[in-house]
């Protein structure tokens, strides 16, 4: 059975820029969240994708946008880059929305 | 509005004392409970979780957690450390409101333990 995977493992944007994360849900999983954990921080709950419809949002700003596709991996893309987006980007994925998620390694995202 | 306070930033024990790591959260009602621990450089890993039933959970690695309603609490705990387990601890809670499902960590307690 293979976990949760993220991609690409490191990045480097410069502001304004724009850039997409990828995920890879455990087999048999159909959720997936997304979070933002920015260093010393604990993850802050950006939103949860739930068989292709997104399935509640935290407080992020409309640049930040998902997508979940028919084999329930998952995109974040955030636009507009901002010096505070540098964080690692973690993604979870469950069996269904309330369910326990496991969690991919991350995607560090540095902004300069 | 759901929230969680872990109220130490960091802790000490040495190795084979006992642990106990708070964990504080508002909800209006019993939500789902979660303890997960970070290595440096890692993912989360799910240590523990409460979602109904009995009241004192055991998870992996030893570690158990007990859930108190009136106190709104659920500290984890564990008997005897290991060098192994320093690391970060988040304490989560997740609840449904009317757009979906929401999970809200904590801003974590780093353990260090000393020789």
């Amino acid at each position: 059975e293979t976990g949760v995977t993220q991609s690409p493992t490191h990045l480097i944007k410069t502001r304004g820029q724009q850039v997409t994360l990828r995920c890879s849900s455990q087999s048999g999983h159909n959720t997936v969240s997304w979070y933002q954990q920015a260093l010393g921080q604990g993850p802050q709950f950006i939103f949860q994708y739930y068989r292709e419809e997104e399935n509640g949002r935290g407080n992020f700003p409309p640049r930040f946008s998902g997508l979940q596709f028919p084999n329930y991996s998952s995109e974040l893309n955030v636009n507009a880059l901002e010096l505070d987006d540098s964080a690692l980007y973690l993604c979870a994925s469950s069996q269904d929305p309330d369910n326990e998620q496991f969690f991919g390694p991350g995607t560090r995202l540095t902004v300069l | 509005a759901q929230s969680v306070t872990q109220p130490d930033i960091h802790i000490t024990v040495s190795e084979g004392a006992s642990l106990e790591l708070r964990c504080n959260y508002s909800y209006g009602a019993t939500p789902y409970l979660f303890w997960y621990v970070q290595s440096p450089g890692q993912g989360l890993q799910l240590l523990l979780k409460y979602f109904s039933g009995d009241t004192l959970v055991q998870g992996i690695k030893g570690f158990e957690a007990e859930f108190k309603r009136s106190q709104s609490s659920f500290n984890l705990r564990k008997p005897s450390v290991h060098w192994s387990d320093a690391a970060e601890y988040f304490c989560a809670v997740g609840a449904a409101y009317t757009g979906g499902f929401k999970t809200i960590f904590g801003a974590g307690t780093r353990l260090f333990v000393k020789a």
